[in-house]
């Protein structure tokens, strides 16, 4: 079973950040928290991961809390191609078996003209 | 990133044939998956697929039913075997790339069954 808690749906204005949370209140210290996206009929896009600290890259933040209990993903600022599923997903990297993505239900992210 | 493809990209087959679907990543890498997303749902894992090793399934999934062949580091076949109209999905392959901690995904394949 997947380890996050997502909300079914959000939706969002255009050009507004998108702030997505995410519970995963059973994460293990040295598991990290992923976030992918799935637009419409196309295979997932892994868009930032992080461990304990913020991360930012060119697509979006990761806020992670200092409990490592919930996460929010922040899109600052949102278009409609960012119209699409996103997954939050814990995962163990760094060891000698496969990292395994378990994906759970995701949240639906629709922006608004 | 790596990219990947996959052969084909859609399909349409009767009941009681069976598809290979092939996934091609432009680098090599250890570990391939292969997912499957059923109509309106998220994706499940099928297996784990190591070269030079016998895939490793997860539960629910059986290597008759979905045999996995992983020739070389680039390359991985699935096949979806007697196939049923609930075996109508998209099929997914993935890699893991442990220098970046990063998994990609390919396309999908489109599965129609008839």
């Amino acid at each position: 079973d997947a380890k996050t808690t997502q909300p079914t749906s959000m939706d969002c204005a255009e050009g507004r950040a998108a702030n997505l949370p995410c519970n995963h209140s059973t994460i293990s210290g040295n598991e990290y928290v992923y976030w992918y996206r799935q637009i419409h009929s196309q295979g997932p896009q892994y868009i930032i991961h992080g461990l304990k600290n913020n991360e930012t890259n060119e697509m979006a933040s990761l806020i992670i809390t200092e409990d490592r209990k919930s996460s929010t993903l922040i899109l600052p600022h949102a278009t409609l191609r960012d119209t699409a599923v996103y997954y939050c997903i814990v995962l163990l990297w760094g060891y000698s078996s496969a990292s395994k993505i378990i994906f759970g239900s995701g949240t639906r992210l629709s922006i608004r003209p | 990133s790596a990219v990947i493809s996959q052969k084909p990209s859609r399909d349409i087959c009767q009941r009681g044939t069976s598809l290979t679907i092939q996934c091609q990543v432009d680098s090599q890498v250890t570990m391939m998956f292969w997912y499957r997303q059923q109509p309106g749902q998220s994706l499940t894992l099928i297996a784990t697929a190591n070269q030079g090793s016998e895939a490793t399934y997860e539960s629910g999934f059986v290597i008759d039913k979905f045999p996995i062949s992983r020739p070389n580091l680039t390359f991985s076949t699935l096949t979806v075997s007697n196939m049923s109209p609930e075996d109508s999905s998209i099929y997914l392959c993935s890699v893991e790339s442990r220098g970046r901690n990063e998994q990609y995904f390919g396309p999908g394949t489109r599965l129609t069954v008839t």
